[in-house]
Parts: C-alpha cells; structure tokens; sequence
C-alpha cells in the first residue's frame, strides 16, 4: 500500500477483554515498529521487528502484551485482560532499516483504544 | 532515557520564528523530527546524524551540538500550516548498528494565529 495501514481506527472495549490491533506495513519495509502514545504525551516504544522476528520487546509494559509479524508483513499486537490504564492511541511505523541507513520510520494513523 | 523538549507550547503570529530545542542525557546517533496534527499519523521532518550536517527543509531547519547532546529545530517565517506537536526521536547506537528505535520527547504545542 501506499502508507502504513492500522486497524481498527477506533476500539472501544470492555475491562478485562482481549484486544487484537493490526498493522499493515509499507510494502517491502523489514523493518516494523509499536508505539503507544497517552493523552498528551509522547510516543512510547513497545517493540520492533525485523522480517518476522523480534529482537527487541523491551517496551511492553507486561506479559498480557504480546506482538507477532507473519510473512515479513503484517503484524498484530494483542491486549490480553486490558486493564483502564491500556487506553492509548497504539501507533505502528515501518523502515526500511537496515538495508538502507539512517532512514525515517513512517507511522500509520493509530488505533484509539479505550477501556471501559 | 526520554529526552527533554522545551518549550511545551508555543504560540506564534503568522511569519514570525520559533526554536524548539531536545535535550538528551545520553550520547546520540541521531535524532529525529516529526509533526504531528490532531487524530494524524506522526509526520517525518527530518533526520540529524551524528557527525553530519545542519539539515534543512524548505523554512524548518535542524541542527545536532554533539558536545552538548541537543538538537534544535529552527521554524522561520511560521506558517499556518507549520501548527501541531513538534516531537524529537532519539536513537542511540546499538553495538554499532542502529535499527531506527527511537525514544521520544513528550513534544512541543506550536500554535500559529494569522
């Protein structure tokens, strides 16, 4: 696609509900990250990959977060039990890092979680 | 370490300057500028290297003091268009590879009126 694809926009769930946001990279970007931004703050970094593996998961903030890429491609991001303090506006990007340096990572538009 | 950003908000005229400034408490590869609009995805502005030049796109203009580890994003002649959260992204090298993570500040509110 042209841009970096989220979905869905908005999710609206309740306390203690499973939650599973999607991303759609660039096409023939390897390189794919997880933000999470709260009301007013910055961007918080969950996880990055490259192709379908991992190597960086410092940024989840607990075992009910877990992440996956399949095909070099897609990626969800899965919200076990959410809990009032998930509600955020969870941002992916994608690079073309590493095989081309010092590049820009480009964001998609998010997916507003709130946790009723 | 998230860097800092200053100030918090700014409110210009329209064709007037702004600097916003990140400052970081650990040695940086590069830094990088985004705006973002209200319900909008992040937009990339642009990327200052350690070691590498002053950038510049169009009126905004970039600069990264490596002594002081602080880059600085200089808006000339504000447009309405240039209003949104000015965010810098940090990345620290990793081994002497760097895959593009970045940790951000929590972002400068510019505001132009006409």
């Amino acid at each position: 696609g042209a841009g970096v694809s989220q979905s869905p926009s908005n999710k609206v769930t309740e306390k203690g509900k499973d939650v599973e946001l999607r991303c759609d990279p660039i096409s023939g970007h390897t390189a794919l990250y997880w933000y999470r931004q709260s009301l007013g703050q910055g961007l918080e970094f969950l996880i990055y990959f490259q192709g379908n593996s991992a190597p960086d998961k410092s940024g989840l903030p607990s075992d009910r977060f877990s992440a996956e890429r399949t095909g070099g491609s897609v990626s969800t991001l899965t919200i076990q039990r959410t809990q009032q303090e998930d509600s955020a506006v969870y941002l992916c990007a994608s690079s073309l890092r590493p095989q081309q340096k010092n590049t820009e990572a480009f964001f998609g538009q998010g997916t507003r979680l709130t946790v009723v | 370490q998230q860097p800092v950003q200053s100030p918090q908000a700014v409110i210009l005229r329209e064709g007037e300057d702004a600097v916003i400034n990140c400052s970081s408490s650990k040695a940086l590869y590069s830094v990088h500028w985004y705006r973002q609009k209200h319900g909008e995805a992040p937009v990339f502005l642009m990327i200052l290297l350690k070691g590498g030049e002053q950038m510049r796109h169009e009126k905004i203009s970039a600069s990264f003091n490596e002594k002081k580890q602080q880059s600085s994003l200089y808006l000339t002649a504000s447009q309405l268009s240039y209003s949104g959260t000015y965010f810098c992204g940090t990345e620290m090298e990793a081994g002497g590879t760097s895959y593009g993570k970045l940790t951000f500040g929590q972002g400068t509110i510019l505001t132009v009126h006409p």
